[in-house]
């Protein structure tokens, strides 16, 4: 079956530090991949996504990238600010199923 | 209008109480999801409902029964709940029955006593 396996938190930084959160996964076929982000008190928000080997996914300074190869999509930020604390949660639909698979989360905690 | 509304935000209800949670999305989308987050935890699915029908039950206790009246509303009704219910309930719905992301509501925050 399909599962991620996700980086242990908290992931603690300064303000202006470069973040890397690691995502594996295993599926069959070539599923979809998805970063979700959940500020406190609130639900979960689309962050970024990629559909087939080699794309990149980008929004607010966040990237991640389907690597195939290595069954991976890490999460990247050159420079996180606070207001970055939140937990992230990687994620994974496959082809004939629309039930997302979600990886444990990872909380982050930015410093100023 | 890309947003997924739920109702009430906090919800404090006692072992023999009935009520409801709230679900209501108008973005077109025909797949909709209830899930239960606990602390700390990824969501867990409960139910999903593709095109009005149920088409998913994780195996949910019958205390728990969710209902689509239309295409834009999701209910989830609750009866003679535990203790141990108490979490956060998030509704989601995505596109359709493919590879779609899905949109979260903000959740219920559920205290059962």
């Amino acid at each position: 079956g399909n599962s991620v396996t996700q980086m242990e938190g908290p992931v603690t930084l300064s303000e202006e530090a470069f973040l890397t959160i690691n995502c594996t996964y295993t599926a069959t076929g070539y599923p979809s991949l998805f970063w979700y982000v959940q500020y406190p008190g609130e639900g979960l928000q689309l962050l970024l996504k990629a559909t087939k080997a080699d794309d990149k996914g980008s929004n607010k300074g966040f990237e991640a990238t389907y690597r195939k190869e290595t069954t991976s999509f890490h999460l990247e930020k050159g420079s996180v600010q606070v207001s970055d604390s939140a937990v992230y949660f990687c994620a994974l639909s496959s082809r004939g199923s629309y039930i997302p698979t979600f990886g444990r989360g990872t909380s982050l905690i930015v410093h100023p | 209008d890309t947003e997924v509304t739920q109702t009430p935000k906090h919800l404090v209800m006692g072992m023999t109480n009935k009520k409801s949670l709230k679900c209501e999305q108008h973005m077109g989308h025909r797949a909709m999801y209830w899930y239960k987050q606990k602390a700390k935890k990824p969501p867990e699915l409960m139910f999903v409902y593709s095109y009005e029908k149920l088409s998913i039950n994780e195996s949910v206790p019958s205390r728990f029964s969710p209902e689509c009246p239309n295409s834009s509303l999701l209910n989830l009704h609750l009866h003679a709940l535990q203790p141990e219910d108490s979490a956060l309930y998030l509704c989601a719905s995505s596109q359709g029955d493919r590879i779609y992301e899905q949109y979260f509501g903000p959740g219920t925050r559920l205290t059962v006593t």
